[in-house]
């Protein structure tokens, strides 16, 4: 199926670092969520964004819907132990008649104490 | 409330059997999906209801059969699955399906074929 591209696809940082992370497309999207998901468990929506150029804070993590509609950032700063697992960007868009969210390939964080 | 619930949290079948996994919200959302996650991938779309009727079906193989009893349960029934179909299965859920939504995830189903 179609997939966004999401980079970087691993990351380790040190505890306290910041971290970036972005997705980007060919194609024009009306929504950005980002989500984090644990092992084995369902993926947790952290941020949703509805306007291009919008910037939306949740605690330690700021998101940007990019202003060209065809990309998005997630960073997230001062990192602690507890940011380790995958985050993933799903943009909606508008196919045949129908929306639906595509998902980013996610970028697998690790952060060392 | 943004809680949507799944069970079993773990099923292994063999592949002459029938088995159904079970989602449910109710957070008044109109529209329910399922998803099939396997390791290290993202999420793969399988199915999207809307108001309890069908309304994407990402070619998925009739060894897969969704059904939406009522806005906050949907179901998904396995029959002769092989063991390729192995994986973490999702649902979520959402307002609707008509753009800017949010969509909340389960925690999953992981399911294993012998």
């Amino acid at each position: 199926g179609q997939q966004l591209n999401q980079s970087p696809q691993s990351m380790f940082i040190q505890e306290g670092e910041d971290v970036s992370m972005n997705c980007t497309s060919s194609s024009i999207f009306n929504t950005w969520l980002w989500y984090k998901q644990d092992p084995g468990e369902g993926p947790v929506l952290l941020i949703a964004l509805y306007k291009a150029g919008e910037l939306t804070s949740n605690g330690r993590l700021t998101a940007q819907f990019g202003i060209t509609r065809k990309d998005s950032f997630l960073n997230i700063s001062a990192s602690i132990p507890s940011d380790v697992g995958i985050y993933f960007c799903a943009g909606q868009l508008l196919t045949s008649g129908t929306y639906k969210y595509i998902f980013g390939t996610g970028t697998r964080l690790k952060v060392l104490a | 409330d943004t809680e949507v619930t799944q069970t079993p949290k773990h099923l292994v079948m063999g592949m002459t059997n029938k088995k159904s996994l079970k989602c449910e919200q109710h957070m008044g959302h109109r529209a329910m999906y399922w998803y099939k996650q396997k390791a290290k991938k993202p999420p793969e779309l399988m199915f999207v209801y809307s108001y309890e009727k069908l309304s994407i079906n990402e070619s998925v193989p009739s060894r897969f059969s969704p059904e939406c009893p009522n806005s906050s349960l949907l179901n998904l029934h396995l029959h002769a699955l092989q063991p390729e179909d192995s994986a973490l299965y999702l649902c979520a859920s959402s307002q609707g399906t008509g753009g800017f939504y949010e969509q909340y995830f389960g925690p999953g189903t992981r399911l294993t074929v012998t």
